[in-house]
């Protein structure tokens, strides 16, 4: 079925340690979108890449990096965890369809940080 | 800067009575609005939109959602809600039609439907 992956599901880390989530589109969107959700705190924009090629900062980019490594794939990584990189985190896509439909979203990865 | 708010961490409705989960919006220029649904371990899923038109809207699962320009807000309505409708419910907006504007959410309403 058509939309977007994200690997892995599930992650637990221990403080310090590194790691990157996957996230995968096969709607041929020009944008992708890396997201947390905290509770209480709704959706805040981590990256998000307007189009192959390009990245840019959202809302909370510290202790973050992304790779934009084709129209496909957009991925993020942690290069030291810490606890409050606890979360769930959400990829998003959106193409020329945007204004009818929003933005696609991945399942989710739970991350834990201990 | 666009901002939407959801005044309500959680609403409680009985199955079978109206619901009515709130968003109030700031944008300049023509909004694009939007409601999200998310169930448990779930992304969030695309529910109903507004962009010109009809200042009702109707979206999946029976919901609908009224656009009041002069109040700025998106309230998401069912008539009768079901317990199955239980979920976290996200209002966003976007400025403009541009593929590069990017979608701001509100906090989310977690709605509670009891049996």
């Amino acid at each position: 079925n058509a939309g977007v992956t994200q690997t892995p599901k599930f992650q637990v880390l221990k403080t310090g340690q590194s790691m990157t989530l996957q996230c995968a589109q096969d709607m041929n969107h020009n944008s992708m979108y890396w997201y947390r959700q905290d509770p209480g705190m709704g959706l805040r924009l981590i990256y998000y890449s307007a189009s192959e090629g390009t990245t840019d900062k959202g809302e909370v980019p510290n202790g973050y990096n992304v790779s934009r490594l084709n129209k496909r794939e957009f991925s993020l990584r942690l290069e030291s965890a810490a606890p409050s990189q606890t979360s769930v985190y959400f990829c998003a896509s959106s193409g020329w369809d945007s204004a009818n439909y929003g933005y696609t979203f991945g399942s989710g990865t739970r991350l834990t940080v201990v | 800067a666009q901002s939407v708010a959801q005044p309500e961490d959680q609403v409680n409705v009985a199955e079978g009575n109206p619901l009515t989960v709130k968003c109030t919006y700031s944008v300049s220029g023509n909004p694009y609005l939007f409601w999200y649904v998310q169930y448990p371990n779930r992304g969030l899923q695309f529910l109903l939109k507004y962009i010109t038109g009809d200042n009702l809207v109707k979206g999946s699962y029976g919901f609908e959602a009224e656009f009041n320009k002069s109040q700025t807000s998106f309230h998401l309505k069912k008539p009768s809600a079901l317990v199955s409708d239980s979920a976290l419910y996200f209002c966003a907006v976007r400025q403009g039609d541009s593929s590069a504007s990017k979608i701001i959410f509100g906090s989310g309403t977690r709605l509670s439907i009891r049996p």
